[in-house]
């Protein structure tokens, strides 16, 4: 069964809206996770590095303001995209693994559609 | 700045032949490879690799790692339909456990 659960697994929203997408870890804890944003037909690209109990780290070019996220506790990540755009459309998907050297584990995915 | 390529970008083959997927690898602070298999949705695991020489094996999957010419292969033997699918490689570098992806081959496979 999966280890890292993220939901919702699709969601439309209006232009100009927010959306929250949430990321767990079932069965352990994750200081750390990631962020994963992937357009058709393009690979993975991190966006960001969820740290629990403080600020994420964002990769060049991402915008901290536009993605929220809060890593409340070990088991909990949540990306939300402020004021929406149809160019932020995409696939987004977190990461998580159980501890040092150990095995990364995705989530199940989330499809934003942005109208 | 840390980079994966893999190659094919693309292959096409029929059921049964035997195919090999390329990944070659220049980051800083190198700790593991990984490779998934992506359908539609998340990427599932299929090998760590951390050590050079050394085969990891599943069934017809197969693996390997080479640090020093800095590239890995994945192997798959009498392929099925089912095994269409993205396969991503990733490179986890430096200290802070991200991992840097490759544009990924679309391997379909033809009855």
């Amino acid at each position: 069964g999966a280890v890292v659960s993220q939901h919702p697994s699709r969601v439309i929203c209006k232009s100009g809206t927010s959306v929250k997408i949430e990321c767990r870890s079932l069965d352990f804890q994750a200081t750390t996770m990631f962020w994963y944003r992937q357009f058709p037909k393009q690979s993975l690209m991190l966006m960001a590095t969820s740290n629990e109990g403080s600020k994420a780290t964002y990769e060049q070019g991402v915008e901290k303001d536009k993605f929220l996220i809060n890593h409340a506790s070990l088991t909990l990540s949540t990306l939300t995209v402020t004021s929406a755009h149809p160019e932020d459309s995409s696939f987004y998907i977190c990461s998580a693994r159980p501890g040092p050297g150990g095995t990364i584990y995705f989530g199940e995915g989330s499809w934003l559609t942005v109208v | 700045e840390d980079k994966v390529v893999q190659s094919p970008l693309s292959l096409v083959v029929h059921e049964g032949d035997t195919v090999t997927l390329n990944c070659s690898y220049e980051v800083t602070n190198f700790r593991s490879l990984l490779w998934y298999k992506q359908e539609k949705k998340a990427p599932t695991f299929l090998f760590m690799l951390t050590s050079s020489g050394i085969e990891k094996k599943s069934g017809r999957l197969s693996s390997i790692l080479d640090k020093k010419e800095l590239f890995s292969i994945l192997n798959i033997t009498a392929t099925q339909t089912g095994d269409s699918a993205v396969y991503l490689c990733a490179v986890e570098a430096g200290g802070a456990q991200k991992l840097v992806f490759g544009q990924g081959t679309r391997l379909t496979i033809n009855p």
